[in-house]
C-alpha cells in the first residue's frame, strides 16, 4: 500500500512564497503529481515529477527526491486566487493498479 | 475543447434509496475514472475503465455500488441502497492514456444522504 502525508492547512500573504510538502510511503511509483482544487470545483492538474529535481511551470514549481521519499509544491508571487486545496498524488508501480492515490490535501489560505 | 461533463451537480436522497450519476469524458479519452471525495479528504478511486472494460474496481463496494461504461464513452455510477456514509462528492475523470498521471476531472456530483 501507499500513504501520502501533507500539512492540513497553510496560510500566507499575497505576494509571498509558500511551500507545501508531501511525504510518502510506497514501494514504488512512477511519479509525483500535484492537483489544485477550489471549493466546489474540479481538481485540476498542476505539475508532475517523474525524476528527481525541480520542475518549473510559471509561478508554480514542484520538486521530488525519491531517496528522501519527499516532494513539495512551491507557489511564488501568491495571489488571492491561489486560495484552494492542493493534493499530491502518486501512481503506484508493480501492483497492476494504474490509478492515482491522493493525499488528504493542504488547504492554502492567501490573505491580503 | 469540452471538459468532463457530470450530472446532476447536486443530489439529496434518503438512506436506502438509490441514485445514479452520469459522466461524459473528454472526447477521445479511453480511460475513465470514478472517485469518491469525502469532505476534507483527497479523492479515492472507486473504479477505472479502459474503453468499456474494467481495469480496477478493487475499492468499489460492490454490494451497493455498480458502474458501467457502455460503448466506451459515457459512464454511469449507481448506488443502491445508499447509506449515510455515502455522502460525498463523486468525481469523474478521464485521461488520454491508460495510467495517465494527467487526469481531467469533472466538477462532480455532491451527494447528501439523509
Amino acid at each position: 500500500g501507499q500513504s501520502l502525508e501533507q500539512p492540513s492547512e497553510v496560510t500566507a500573504v499575497e505576494g509571498a512564497i509558500v511551500q507545501i510538502n508531501c511525504t510518502y510511503q510506497t514501494s514504488g511509483f512512477y511519479g509525483l503529481s500535484w492537483y489544485q482544487q477550489h471549493d466546489g470545483g474540479a481538481p485540476t492538474f498542476l505539475s508532475y515529477n517523474a525524476l528527481d529535481g525541480l520542475e518549473e511551470t510559471g509561478r508554480f514549481s514542484s520538486f521530488l527526491s525519491r531517496s528522501d521519499s519527499y516532494g513539495y509544491l512551491l507557489l511564488q508571487e501568491l495571489q488571492m486566487k491561489d486560495s484552494a486545496s492542493y493534493f499530491c498524488a502518486v501512481r503506484e508501480s508493480g501492483t497492476g493498479r494504474r490509478a492515482l492515490t491522493f493525499g488528504s490535501g493542504t488547504r492554502l489560505q492567501v490573505q491580503p | 475543447e469540452a471538459g468532463v461533463a457530470q450530472s446532476p451537480r447536486y443530489k439529496i436522497i434518503e438512506k436506502r434509496q438509490s441514485v445514479a450519476f452520469w459522466c461524459n469524458p473528454i472526447s477521445g479519452h479511453a480511460t475513465l475514472y470514478w472517485y469518491q471525495q469525502i469532505l476534507g479528504q483527497g479523492p479515492k478511486l472507486l473504479i477505472q475503465f479502459q474503453n468499456n472494460g474494467v481495469v480496477d474496481d478493487s475499492q468499489l463496494p460492490k454490494d451497493r455500488f455498480s458502474a458501467e461504461r457502455l460503448k466506451g464513452v459515457d459512464s454511469t455510477l449507481k448506488i443502491q441502497p445508499a447509506k449515510l456514509e455515502d455522502s460525498a462528492v463523486y468525481l469523474c475523470a478521464s485521461s488520454l492514456v491508460q495510467g495517465g498521471d494527467i487526469q481531467y476531472f469533472g466538477a462532480g456530483t455532491r451527494l447528501s444522504v439523509l
